[in-house]
């Protein structure tokens, strides 16, 4: 595809269950950064990869919270036991480069609501 | 100091009008600079990006950097409403090696017909 996808679009779920949620960058892109965003409130940022591994988990609120990537495309971003504070928007954006001049696309999000 | 700040308006503004949205950041060593447009319920939007000092311009949008000032704004001549939407101002902050992006809460711009 041209842009970046994730999967699902919504998702539902309740207090205590685990979630995963997909993002797909644009292709060719090295660079992947994860987002959450709450109602209301800015772009919190979570993670970012390059290429597989990922030098900044800086972001992450707690340890539910964990992210890989594989084959230096898809990513996974696991929430355990979620919380209801967990509910938000969670975005992920990808770059072709990782240095200070890096555009950054987003793909549509994941609006996670958590009963 | 918040590392980007943006008024969080509304910004009013009639239909044909100039808009002006202004960011202030905190890191003096941040290099690049971005607006996104950000839609109700849907992802932010890359529309500009800014790296020198000056005005760089594309379309109706024109973007202004001054880095003395720690200071870079967004202009968008004859306002359409379908301007209407949440204006993001991203920095980059550099780390060891990579670079992320640093934003502000945004601007709400409200264009009336």
């Amino acid at each position: 595809g041209a842009g970046v996808s994730q999967s699902p679009s919504n998702k539902v779920t309740e207090k205590g269950k685990d979630v995963e949620l997909r993002c797909d960058p644009i292709s060719g892109h090295t660079a992947l950064y994860w987002y959450r965003q709450s109602l209301g409130q800015g772009l919190e940022f979570l993670i970012y990869f390059q290429g597989n591994s990922a030098p900044d988990k800086s972001g992450l609120p707690s340890d539910r919270f964990s992210a890989e990537r594989t084959g230096g495309s898809v990513s996974t971003l696991t929430i355990q036991r979620t919380q209801q504070e967990d509910s938000a928007v969670y975005l992920c954006a990808s770059s072709s480069s990782w240095g200070d001049y890096n555009e950054q696309f987003f793909g549509p999000g994941t609006r996670l609501t958590v009963l | 100091q918040k590392e980007v700040e943006q008024n969080s308006g509304p910004l009013s503004v009639p239909e044909g009008a100039i808009a002006s949205l202004n960011c202030t950041y905190s890191d003096r060593v941040s290099q690049s600079f971005f607006w996104y447009r950000q839609y109700s319920g849907k992802s932010p939007e890359l529309i500009m990006s800014i790296y020198s000092n000056g005005d760089k311009e594309d379309g109706r949008f024109t973007a202004q950097l001054n880095k003395a000032s720690q200071y870079v704004s967004l202009l968008i001549r004859d306002s359409q409403p379908s301007d209407s939407a949440t204006y993001l101002c991203a920095v980059n902050k550099a780390n060891s090696g990579y670079s992320t992006l640093t934003f502000g809460k945004g601007t709400m711009l409200l264009v009336s017909p």
